[in-house]
């Protein structure tokens, strides 16, 4: 199955500054790579999403961008606010087989500080 | 207008005994889902179901079954709760990729 690692599990920033959180997957045929976030107490949602044929994709504040040789991708959120903090999470889904289906990372919790 | 519901939201109970979550969603999604997330947030799928069929049983407990009566509902029944049960539990559907989630089932078992 698909081994996914996401860093860093916990994230401080300053309101206004840019955070960046990175995800490595290990199955080279994944071809869907998106990002959910989490509010405490509140189910997870789709923010972002980017597939195998892009390179980066870009939403307002948010951004995802691929690196799929190295088999990596990273969640940019600009310009932080404090309706940013949630735990994310990245999730890849794998190539083929039992593996089609979304992994999920151990998650980020992100704490914008006003 | 909720797109996937489930109930109920807090379900808090003593070991050994058997309870159910119930899950419903009218987006005429294909596929649903059941994610376990435990106390450290760790989101583990459990099972998935695509037209009424299991398609994806991972290392669960027999104790834990899955019931699908039709596309649009996926229920779970849960037999002699251990307190390692205790999660939040979370139903999804989707169709394709992007998964919709339910509101959680924080489950408590004493």
């Amino acid at each position: 199955g698909e081994n996914v690692e996401q860093h860093p599990s916990t994230l401080s920033v300053q309101e206004g500054d840019s955070a960046v959180i990175k995800c490595t997957y290990s199955d080279s045929a994944s071809n869907y790579f998106p990002w959910y976030k989490q509010e405490l107490g509140k189910r997870p949602q789709l923010i972002i999403d980017i597939r195998s044929n892009v390179g980066e994709k870009k939403d307002q504040r948010i951004a995802v961008t691929l690196n799929k040789t190295a088999k990596h991708f990273s969640l940019h959120i600009t310009e932080t606010q404090p309706e940013d903090s949630a735990v994310y999470f990245c999730a890849p889904k794998g190539g083929a087989g039992s593996a089609r289906q979304l992994t999920f990372g151990s998650g980020t919790q992100l704490t914008v500080l006003p | 207008d909720t797109a996937v519901s489930q109930t109920p939201k807090y379900l808090v109970t003593q070991m050994g005994n058997d309870k159910s979550i119930k899950c419903e969603q009218n987006l005429g999604h294909d596929t649903m889902y059941w994610y376990k997330q435990d106390s450290k947030k760790f989101l583990k799928i459990m099972f998935s179901y695509n037209n009424k069929e299991l398609i994806i049983n991972e290392t669960v407990p027999n104790r834990f079954s899955p019931k699908s009566p039709d596309k649009a509902h996926l229920n779970l029944h849960i037999n002699s709760l251990e307190l390692g049960d205790s999660a939040v539990y979370f139903c999804a559907s989707s169709n394709g990729e992007k998964l919709f989630f339910g509101s959680g089932t924080q489950l408590s078992v004493l």
